[in-house]
């Protein structure tokens, strides 16, 4: 069955830094791949999606790049800010619905 | 302003009952889902509907029911049957297929607790 894994960890890291974020999967080739914000006790904010086809997509301070031999998808938030704590959702598309990692909890300290 | 309106925010059951719980998006999208969030856990789909007056069992449908008689509404229903209710409850919709272009439009959520 299909399975997503995204940091088990939390991520704590100083403001200005860049946040790495990953995203595995299995047992699926998805057509894009999808990164959502979610801030707590809130629904997911949708930021960007990736196809299959794109090596990298770029939106403001956020990078995403998809490796479909990998099978990974990496997420990057460059001069990172403590506005940008929250938590961060990989989706993947597998046909009838979007299936979503655990997140992973990103705090950006002053 | 556009958007998915989801109510009550907080809902509490006791054993037994049922409840239901409201979804309401004026961008008319076509799609609309239904998930569950716990603790730890990805989302996970309850039922999904493409269109009016249709909708499928998504993975964890057993003990929840919907309706989709308006393009605007999806109201989700947790039955007795469900034994394990207490979660936070997640309303979506899109424009397209599993949000394939500009993906999902989500609510802010009704946290459901059994008392």
């Amino acid at each position: 069955s299909q399975k997503i894994e995204q940091n088990s960890e939390a991520l704590n890291i100083q403001e200005g830094k860049t946040a790495t974020l990953t995203c595995n999967y299995t047992n699926y080739s998805p057509a894009y791949l999808q990164w959502y914000r979610q801030d707590p006790g809130r629904g997911p904010v949708f930021l960007l999606l990736i196809r299959e086809n794109e090596k990298e997509k770029r939106k403001e301070r956020l990078k995403v790049t998809f490796d479909t031999t990998l099978k990974q998808s990496l997420f990057h938030i460059t001069a990172s800010q403590p506005a940008d704590s929250a938590t961060y959702l990989c989706a993947l598309d597998i046909g009838y619905k979007l299936s979503f990692g655990a997140g992973t909890t990103v705090t950006v300290r002053a | 302003d556009g958007g998915i309106t989801q109510s009550p925010k907080y809902l509490f059951r006791k054993e037994g009952q049922n409840v239901t719980l409201s979804c309401e998006q004026n961008l008319n999208h076509d799609a609309m889902y239904w998930y569950r969030q716990d603790p730890g856990q990805g989302l996970r789909l309850i039922y999904y509907s493409q269109i009016v007056n249709d909708f499928q069992k998504g993975d964890i449908a057993e003990g929840y029911s919907v309706s989709r008689e308006k393009k605007e509404s999806f109201p989700l229903t947790v039955t007795s049957a469900q034994k394990n209710p207490t979660a936070f409850y997640l309303c979506a919709s899109s424009i397209d297929r599993q949000g394939a272009n500009y993906g999902y439009t989500f609510g802010s959520g009704t946290r459901l607790t059994v008392v």
